[in-house]
């Protein structure tokens, strides 16, 4: 069975601190792996990586894939209260797309 | 632009009735999705479809029926509701099926 799992489930940390959230998975036919951060609403996305080793980057997130050990990371540097959210990690399998429980961020000023 | 529209955004009904869900794309989108979201369970699909008139299960189809009978829309029905079907149900879509998905902003159901 595909499964998703991210850690920490929460975390609290204050402004100016780095973070990074951990996502592993199995699944039978991966195709790439997606994280999302989700506010209020509907979740938006953030990054989609399919290649092991390749940074993606966008201002102070960041994240990597491992396609040997089945695991991804996302980084947020010097956070703000802005980055408080849920962020979610998914991981394409042919049409599907897998989501993890998610990481539930909260950022103190 | 309007992506991906759901209605109703808010439903409450009582158990043993049914509803249908709507969700409508105008990006000419191949795949859509259906999912719903629970406290510390992440997203969690329920049906899917690869294209017109195609569905499929995914990971907590039971007590869900779905159709795409035109290309825009995927609708999601509830034959009789139950109190664990109380939930924010998630519409999505994508053109490939292997790229980011689109987001509905979401519909809040609560069964009593």
């Amino acid at each position: 069975e595909d499964k998703v799992v991210q850690s920490p489930l929460s975390l609290v940390v204050h402004e100016g601190d780095t973070v990074t959230l951990n996502c592993s998975y199995e699944v039978t036919n991966f195709r790439s792996l997606l994280w999302y951060k989700q506010e209020k609403k509907a979740p938006t996305f953030l990054f989609m990586l399919t290649s092991s080793g390749i940074e993606k980057k966008s201002g102070r997130l960041s994240s990597i894939l491992d396609k040997k050990e089945l695991f991804s990371i996302l980084n947020i540097t010097a956070t703000q209260t802005g980055d408080s959210a849920v962020y979610l990690c998914a991981v394409q399998n042919t049409g599907k797309l897998i989501f993890g429980q998610g990481t539930t961020l909260q950022v103190k000023p | 632009n309007a992506g991906v529209t759901q209605t109703p955004k808010f439903r409450v009904l009582k158990t043993g009735q049914s509803m249908t869900l709507l969700c409508a794309q105008d990006m000419n989108h191949e795949y859509m999705y259906w999912y719903r979201q629970d406290p510390g369970m992440g997203l969690r699909l329920i049906h899917y479809s690869v294209g017109e008139g195609t569905t499929a299960k995914g990971e907590v189809p039971d007590g869900y029926n779905v159709s795409r009978l035109k290309k825009q829309n995927f609708l999601l029905g509830l034959e009789s509701a139950a109190p664990s079907q109380t939930s924010v149900y998630f519409c999505a879509s994508s053109y490939r099926g292997d790229e980011k998905l689109f987001f509905g902003s979401g519909t809040q159901l609560s069964v009593l």
